[in-house]
C-alpha cells in the first residue's frame, strides 16, 4: 500500500538554527498539508499546498516557516531560525482530492536546544 | 475562527466496559473525520462521516454525525487492550485543512 514518508524521523538543532523537513507524499496525490504536534497535544494545521503554492495557511505559519515542492516527489517544510517552541512532532500528509482521505505519514520529531 | 472541541480528555475504562467520545463544532461541518493515534505514532484515518443524521459502523466502533453537522461521537463496545490510544475527531477547513479536536485518550485496563 503507498504510503507517505518522512525524514528525519528526528532532528535535534540549537536555537536559531535552520531546518528542513522532507516528505515524499504518496505520488498521484495532489493535496499536501503540513501540521504540528507539541507533546501531549492535538494535531494542528500549518499549511496546504495545492499547484505549487500556498493554499491555506494557519497563524503558526508565520515568516519563519516556508514550504516547496522542489521536484515531482518531495515536499519540504523549513523552519528559518527555529525557536525552542518549535519543538514538536512534525506531520506531512497527502491526498488525492480534497474530498478523500488525507494520509499522514510518520512525522519527524523536531528537539530545539 | 472554525474550532473542535472533544470531550472528554481523557477516559480510563476496564477491558471490556464500553467508551464513548464527543465532538462538537462552533461551525456546520461539511464533514468530519476520526483518526486513532496509537502513543508515539501518527494519525491513522479510521472513517470520514458526510451525511446529516450519518450513522457508520466498523466491528465494535460506531460513528455518528449530528442533524445539524456540528457534532459527531465516537462509540467502542466492549473495550480491548488493542482500543488503547488517543482518538481524534477533526473537521475539514475550506481548503481541505483538517481542524483537530484535543483528542481523548484511552486507556484500557486488563
Amino acid at each position: 500500500e503507498p504510503e507517505v514518508t518522512q525524514t528525519p524521523s528526528h532532528q535535534v538543532t540549537q536555537m536559531g538554527q535552520e531546518v528542513i523537513l522532507r516528505c515524499v507524499p504518496i505520488s498521484n496525490h495532489l493535496y499536501f498539508y503540513w501540521y504540528r504536534q507539541i507533546l501531549g497535544q492535538k494535531v494542528e494545521f500549518l499549511v496546504s499546498f495545492y499547484n505549487n503554492e500556498i493554499s491555506e495557511k494557519s497563524e503558526i505559519f508565520d515568516d519563519q516557516f516556508s514550504v516547496e515542492r522542489p521536484d515531482g516527489s518531495n515536499f519540504t517544510l523549513k523552519i528559518r531560525s527555529t525557536k525552542l517552541e518549535d519543538s514538536a512532532m512534525y506531520f506531512c500528509a497527502s491526498r488525492l482530492d480534497r474530498q478523500e482521505t488525507q494520509y499522514f505519514g510518520p512525522g519527524t520529531r523536531l528537539l530545539v536546544l | 475562527g472554525q474550532q473542535v472541541m472533544q470531550i472528554p480528555q481523557y477516559q480510563h475504562v476496564q477491558e471490556g466496559e464500553d467508551f464513548t467520545t464527543y465532538c462538537n463544532s462552533s461551525t456546520t461541518l461539511s464533514n468530519i473525520q476520526w483518526y486513532k493515534q496509537r502513543p508515539g505514532g501518527h494519525p491513522v484515518f479510521l472513517i470520514q462521516l458526510v451525511k446529516s443524521g450519518e450513522v457508520k459502523k466498523q466491528k465494535r466502533l460506531t460513528f455518528q454525525f449530528g442533524e445539524a453537522k456540528k457534532n459527531s461521537s465516537l462509540h467502542i463496545t466492549a473495550t480491548q487492550t488493542t482500543d488503547v490510544g488517543t482518538y481524534f475527531c477533526a473537521g475539514q477547513g475550506s481548503q481541505g485543512n483538517l481542524i483537530f479536536g484535543k483528542g481523548t485518550k484511552l486507556s484500557v485496563k486488563p
